[in-house]
């Protein structure tokens, strides 16, 4: 099955700056998608990534606060912009192969 | 408003009995369910599915129950083995064959296999 390389895994970031999180899948897919864990919740969609156009966001979560690229069929990124504590959370990468398979996320912290 | 409720947040078996980790939904349009598996510092990993047209689907040692007129699931792993231990999520779609990427996910079940 296709696997997915997410990096950073964890990153320790002030508030009101920005970090941006990769994906590349090692074969092409149509769709990719971004969850977000936040502390002992539910993972929730975030966005679809759509090649060729714009994502695709969930309610609640904006293109400003969080922009993707989807520049081909085998990467991704994640904008976390103008953070604050609330941001800290565990950001998770997919797509689907069959079923949705995930990256091994990134672990943020916002001081 | 949670619509794929884990009530259990841990759950401690001894290696060789039975797990049974446990799912309920609101949502009436959900017609897929599956369940990941999350290791420490991993992303959840897909382990096993069924669809609301079945009420049992079975894996090895791994079975998904559905009721769908309780609105609920259940994995059952037997015997449970000390690998066994992790966060395993609940996860439910109204899209249609759960092969697309919007899941609604439960808040996990941390599962602790003891030897």
């Amino acid at each position: 099955s296709a696997v997915i390389s997410q990096k950073p895994s964890r990153d320790i970031c002030q508030r009101g700056t920005s970090l941006t999180i990769q994906c590349q899948v090692d074969s092409q897919v149509t769709m990719m998608f971004w969850y977000r864990q936040q502390p002992g919740q539910s993972l929730t969609l975030i966005a679809t990534a759509n090649q060729g156009s714009e994502a695709t966001y969930e309610s609640g979560f904006v293109i400003d606060k969080f922009p993707i690229s989807r520049p081909n069929l085998t990467f991704s990124t994640l904008t976390v912009s103008n953070m604050s504590p609330e941001d800290s959370s565990i950001y998770l990468c997919s797509a689907v192969d069959e079923k949705l398979f995930f990256g091994s996320g990134t672990q943020l912290s916002v001081l | 408003d949670q619509q794929v409720k884990q009530n259990s947040p841990s759950l401690s078996v001894q290696e060789g009995r039975i797990s049974i980790l446990n799912c309920d939904y609101t949502n009436s349009m959900f017609d897929y369910f599956l369940w990941y598996k999350k290791y420490p510092a991993e992303g959840p990993t897909f382990l096993i599915s069924i669809s609301s047209i079945k009420d049992k689907n079975e894996d090895g040692r791994f079975t998904v129950f559905l009721n769908k007129s309780a609105k609920h699931l259940s994995l059952h792993i037997v015997p449970s083995q000390p690998g066994d231990s992790a966060v395993y999520f609940c996860a439910a779609s109204a899209l249609g064959g759960g092969s697309q990427g919007n899941l609604i996910f439960g808040k996990g079940t941390k599962l602790s296999v003891k030897p």
